[in-house]
């Protein structure tokens, strides 16, 4: 059984870095898929933030690309987000998840497995 | 185009049937999947693949659809189906990830 558990501080001050990590039980991320996060904010819909193949390409949301990395840490089956000079506005519940995608026409991609979420606050 | 369309809110009566829609121009390149999402939970899919339920989904829970729209649908409603849900697929390019603004769905 697959989980992704998340960690990471639920308060950041406006201007510093978000760092949340998604640790990978159950699967192996070398071994394939795409490695997820989206956030909420409070009240509102879900936001793609980036994605990071199991290869270690990456895929970021344009609105965010130039304050975010994402990256993976192979040996110990996680993999990270780091989002700069955060304001209020990225204040969220955070997401891990798993996406599949399989090729076809048309092709097919779904989230299926997300960790519980993390709570972060951008206040001082 | 990235954008995926959904109605922000549907109401059904207990034991109806009520469809959610999607639609963008990606659904052309990328089926939808369907996530439910209960308030303070993680979302959970529900349908993937357009028309596939995963196991453990009861299947008064279906999806459809052609072109740009995709489709979900609930037949015999449950209390318990109140949520919100989200549609989901990648841009015509592949590379982003789309989801739908959400549709609050009340049970009435």
């Amino acid at each position: 059984q697959v989980q992704l558990q998340q960690s990471g501080p639920g308060l950041v001050k406006p201007s510093e870095t978000l760092s949340l990590t998604c640790a990978v039980s159950g699967y192996s991320i070398s071994s394939g898929y795409y490695w997820g996060w989206i956030r909420q904010p409070p009240g509102k819909g879900l936001e793609w933030i980036g994605t990071i193949y199991h290869d270690g390409s990456t895929y970021y949301n344009p609105s965010l690309k130039s304050r975010l990395i994402i990256s993976v840490d192979k040996s110990k089956n996680q993999f990270s987000l780091r989002l700069s000079s955060v304001t209020a506005a990225d204040t969220a519940v955070y997401y891990c998840a798993r996406e599949s995608l399989i090729s076809g026409e048309p092709s097919i991609c779904y989230f299926d497995n997300w960790g519980r979420g993390t709570l972060v606050n951008v206040a001082s | 185009s990235s954008e995926l369309t959904q109605d922000p809110a549907v109401s059904v009566a207990l034991g109806q049937r009520v469809r959610i829609t999607c639609q963008g121009d990606s659904l052309r390149s990328y089926y939808a999947s369907w996530y439910q999402q209960k308030p303070g939970q993680a979302p959970v899919v529900v349908i993937y693949g357009q028309y596939q339920r995963p196991s453990g989904i009861p299947d008064r829970f279906s999806g459809s659809g052609s072109g740009n729209t995709a489709s979900l649908t609930i037949t015999g409603t449950q209390a318990e189906d109140e949520a919100d849900y989200y549609c989901h697929s990648r841009d015509s390019g592949g590379n982003h990830v789309v989801f739908g603004g959400g549709t609050k769905l009340t049970v009435l």
